[in-house]
């Protein structure tokens, strides 16, 4: 049984578009993470999240990027207005204050 | 500065036979944690592994072991009696640990793609 789950699996939008990234962590967990992979590159980390609240987010995670907790269950990162290089695999993550984090499968965006 | 190298970028082990997979780090916290992840061709990130800095013997978890050189600053994974389904990137990741129960981020190396050879 997956730790996270994240929908859609993939999306294709076009350049300008809003989107917005679920995840839904399967046990009740406080901390949440934003992660995205441009397609053959390391795993770059966007933004934190702990008791509802953004807690260190790094110089990618700029205007265009927001997230959210709307329902204390349902985990979304935004994108306001996608451009080209947002393409990218993005991977939701949920930890303790321990160390480990677990990832879900990730979403596919594709903006054309 | 990366915090996290890793300087191979394809391996190749054949069937059955052992794999040590590179990393090193950097970082001036004295608490933090070293973790490896696989991932397969379908993409997800699927966690093997962890180190903490004071543990005082190298992780194991089946298969895998953590041969964790601190002096060196190096944390490289051994993959012992490799299999076919072991064919895939894998990432060696840090976390700085004094900022724990903030959310504090992790540091994701370039990674290694390993093919099995059957």
């Amino acid at each position: 049984e997956p730790e996270v789950t994240q929908t859609p699996s993939h999306q294709v939008t076009q350049m300008g578009q809003e989107v917005i990234l679920r995840c839904v962590p399967i046990s009740n967990h406080l901390y949440f993470y934003w992660y995205r992979q441009i397609l053959g590159q390391k795993v770059e980390f966007l933004v934190s999240f702990y008791n509802n609240e953004i807690s260190e987010k790094s110089e990618i995670f700029d205007d265009q990027f927001s997230v959210e907790r709307p329902d204390g269950s349902n985990f979304t990162l935004k994108i306001r207005s996608t451009k080209l290089e947002d393409s990218a695999m993005y991977f939701c993550a949920r930890g303790t204050d321990q160390e480990t984090q677990y990832f879900g499968p990730g979403t596919r965006l594709l903006v054309l | 500065a990366q915090k996290i190298t890793q300087t191979q970028p394809g391996m190749f082990v054949q069937e059955k036979e052992a794999v040590t997979l590179d990393c090193t780090y950097d970082t001036s916290d004295p608490s933090y944690g070293l973790f490896w992840y696989k991932q397969p061709s379908s993409g997800e990130m699927i966690f093997l592994i962890y180190q903490g800095s004071y543990d005082q013997q190298n992780a194991t978890e089946g298969r895998y072991s953590l041969n964790f050189q601190k002096a060196r600053k190096s944390a490289n994974l051994v993959i012992s009696a490799s299999q076919l389904g072991d064919s895939a990137m894998y990432f060696c990741a840090m976390r700085d640990l004094s900022l724990r129960g903030t959310g504090n981020q992790f540091y994701f190396g370039t990674g290694t793609s390993l093919t099995v050879i059957p």
